[in-house]
């Protein structure tokens, strides 16, 4: 199985703050790379898909960027509903496989 | 619109078999490269896949699960089934099921639903 490793796996920051996430794979997975956002009590959203390209309706303050294998996910400049749980999710392989999760919090 | 939902109990006892079913509208499983993935949530932890089904039939498992799970699907009545046999209190989660693209990822969810297995 292909590991996914987040980091970091907690954050605090500011509103207008720029963020980055770090998805690293245990082996190449060229950009088979997504980014989710999860909030409490609901699914996730995906937020980018084939590592660096945006889902229709996300804000372009949201970006990606990678290949093989390390990525990033990319907050511009944070607003108050953007403070949630991302996750790096693998689609090269099978079995399918989500990153531990980084939390994103207020400061 | 693609708009999937989950159903199924919310309450099983362990030693149970648990039958899920997802249904979808808004696309096809006759499309290529197309399926239906199922996810779930363990409370407070992360997302785990679980299993998939594309149009020609091609199932993919979890390989820690595997012997477990069963995934079937509907065409004609846009269902995707998730079975899973010999339920645990520690497969209490939330589960999730996805339009998923080949290559690209989940661009669809359900509401999620949550099983808890309790005697």
């Amino acid at each position: 199985d292909i590991q996914l490793t987040q980091s970091p796996s907690f954050l605090s920051a500011f509103v207008g703050d720029r963020v980055t996430i770090t998805c690293r794979a245990s082996q190449g997975i060229s950009s088979f790379l997504a980014w989710y956002q999860q909030k409490p009590g609901e699914a996730p959203k995906l937020l980018i898909h084939t590592a660096s390209t945006l889902q229709s309706g996300v804000p372009s303050r949201f970006s990606g960027s990678g290949s093989g294998t390390e990525f990033t996910l990319t907050i511009s400049s944070l607003q108050p509903e953007d403070f949630a749980t991302y996750y790096c999710q693998q689609v090269d392989s099978y079995p399918i496989t989500f990153g531990q999760g980084t939390r994103l919090e207020i400061k | 619109q693609i708009t999937l939902k989950e159903s199924g109990p919310t309450l099983v006892q362990p030693t149970q078999t648990l039958t899920l079913t997802c249904t979808f509208s808004g696309f096809s499983l006759t499309t290529t490269d197309v399926s239906v993935t199922w996810i779930r949530q363990l409370p407070g932890k992360a997302l785990e896949w679980l299993a998939l089904t594309y149009s020609n039939d091609d199932k993919r498992y979890s390989p820690s699960l595997k012997t477990r799970l069963t995934i079937t699907k509907d065409t004609s009545e846009d269902q995707v089934v998730l079975t899973i046999t010999n339920m645990d209190p520690v497969d209490t989660a939330t589960y999730y099921c996805s339009h998923h693209i080949r290559g690209s990822g989940s661009s669809f969810w359900g509401q999620g639903h949550l099983v808890t297995v309790s005697s």
